[in-house]
This record gives C-alpha cells, sequence and structure tokens, in this order.
C-alpha cells in the first residue's frame, strides 16, 4: 500500500518546454487535489477532482490542465513552461468520509 | 484574494513553553477546519481537525480553538518540544459540499532546547 505517488520527485525545465508531474493514489480515494507550494506563500490549491470525469479550477490554474480517467490517476499538466511555475507540486487525496488529506512527498521543478 | 489569513509567519518558544497560531477565513461555507504538520522534504500530514459545531477540540499536547462569530480559529501546542519544529498550516474546507481545501500561508514554529 504505497498511499500517493509522485513522480519525478525533481525536475528542471526550460521555458517553454512542457511537461506532466504524476500522481497516482493506491486507496482509492474519490477526492484528489494539485496544490503549489511557494517559500512563504502556503498551499495553494491548483485543481481539484471530486472523481473520475470530473475536476474543477482551484485558486491558481492558470498554466495549468489536468485529468481524471481514472479513480488512481490524476496528472498535471504543463503546457509551456515559465519560470513563475518554479515550484514544489504536492497531489493529495481524500476519501471523502474522515476528511484527511495524505499528501503525496512532492515534485520540485525549477524552470531556468 | 486569500481565504485563509495564518499569522504569524514564524514563531520561536523555549522548550515546555506554549505555541499559538491563529488563523481567519471569510468564506462562510467553510465547515472543516484542519491543522496540518510539514517537516522539511516532506508532504503536510494532519495533525488536528475541528467542524463548527464545536469551539475547542483537544488531542493530546494539541488543541484548536474555533470562533465562529469572530470566523478565526488557533492552535495551540501545550508544552512545546523541540521536536514540534516544523512549520504548521491551517486549512478550510468545504467538506459537505464542493470538497475544496483551502490552506493558510504556514507558521514556521522552531522550539528552542
Amino acid at each position: 500500500n504505497a498511499g500517493v505517488t509522485q513522480t519525478p520527485k525533481f525536475r528542471i525545465l526550460k521555458i517553454g518546454q512542457s511537461m506532466t508531474l504524476q500522481c497516482t493514489q493506491d486507496m482509492n480515494h474519490n477526492y484528489m487535489y494539485w496544490y503549489r507550494q511557494d517559500p512563504g506563500m502556503g498551499l495553494k490549491l491548483i485543481y481539484y477532482s471530486v472523481g473520475a470525469g470530473i475536476t474543477d479550477k482551484g485558486e491558481v490554474p492558470n498554466g495549468y490542465n489536468v485529468s481524471r480517467s481514472t479513480t488512481e490517476d490524476f496528472p498535471l499538466r504543463l503546457e509551456l513552461a515559465a519560470p513563475s511555475q518554479t515550484s514544489v507540486y504536492f497531489c493529495a487525496t481524500l476519501t471523502g468520509v474522515n476528511t484527511e488529506a495524505f499528501f503525496g512527498q512532492g515534485t520540485r521543478l525549477t524552470v531556468v | 484574494q486569500q481565504q485563509v489569513k495564518q499569522s504569524p509567519q514564524s514563531l520561536i518558544v523555549q522548550k515546555g513553553g506554549i505555541s499559538i497560531i491563529n488563523c481567519a477565513y471569510e468564506n462562510t461555507a467553510f465547515d472543516y477546519f484542519p491543522w496540518y504538520q510539514q517537516f522539511p522534504g516532506k508532504g503536510p500530514a494532519l495533525l488536528i481537525a475541528i467542524r463548527p459545531d464545536v469551539s475547542e477540540k483537544k488531542e493530546g499536547r494539541f488543541t484548536i480553538s474555533f470562533n465562529k462569530s469572530a470566523k478565526q480559529f488557533s492552535l495551540h501546542i501545550m508544552d512545546s518540544q523541540p521536536g514540534d519544529s516544523a512549520t504548521y498550516f491551517c486549512a478550510a474546507g468545504e467538506m459537505d459540499s464542493s470538497y475544496k481545501l483551502i490552506f493558510g500561508s504556514g507558521t514556521r514554529l522552531l522550539v528552542r532546547p
């Protein structure tokens, strides 16, 4: 039982490149979230999903896209990387029953 | 627009002292108020949470105080220990509707021996 798995752990992108941050959970949770964490700025909600096929924007969705084709996977897509997207990205899930959110270990992304 | 405001940004407490972190929210639709603890290089982990139908919840040395009319809630860490040194985040969620979970900006706590 791995919980929430994020890949990669680290990545350096050049401006204008694209990439997908992967998030997989094996807890059969309905609700999944993507956050970015900037120093001193806390966790900002990018996108979230309440179930397969359903996604919604969070606080800072611009420059990102998501999909939720299965319960397990919730990938985050950056189409045209910009330096402002340098951050640590966290994926999280919760059951909706006891409402505890479980976080992955994070992906540290640097855009140069 | 910051929906959950957290203060202070950093806090230094002596071992055995009380650490107090405050949060304020604006959206009255929030119905769930958790606190998360994060150690360097790790993802946040749930510490304690409260629903708005109670004014206080205690788990060991950690207590949440909740003031619905003022739209404020706080975390109290009693008998603070060096092992409590971490970043603490408050959050607010709409757990009975959208399941959107919004976090505060975080407080870096240092407990000196």
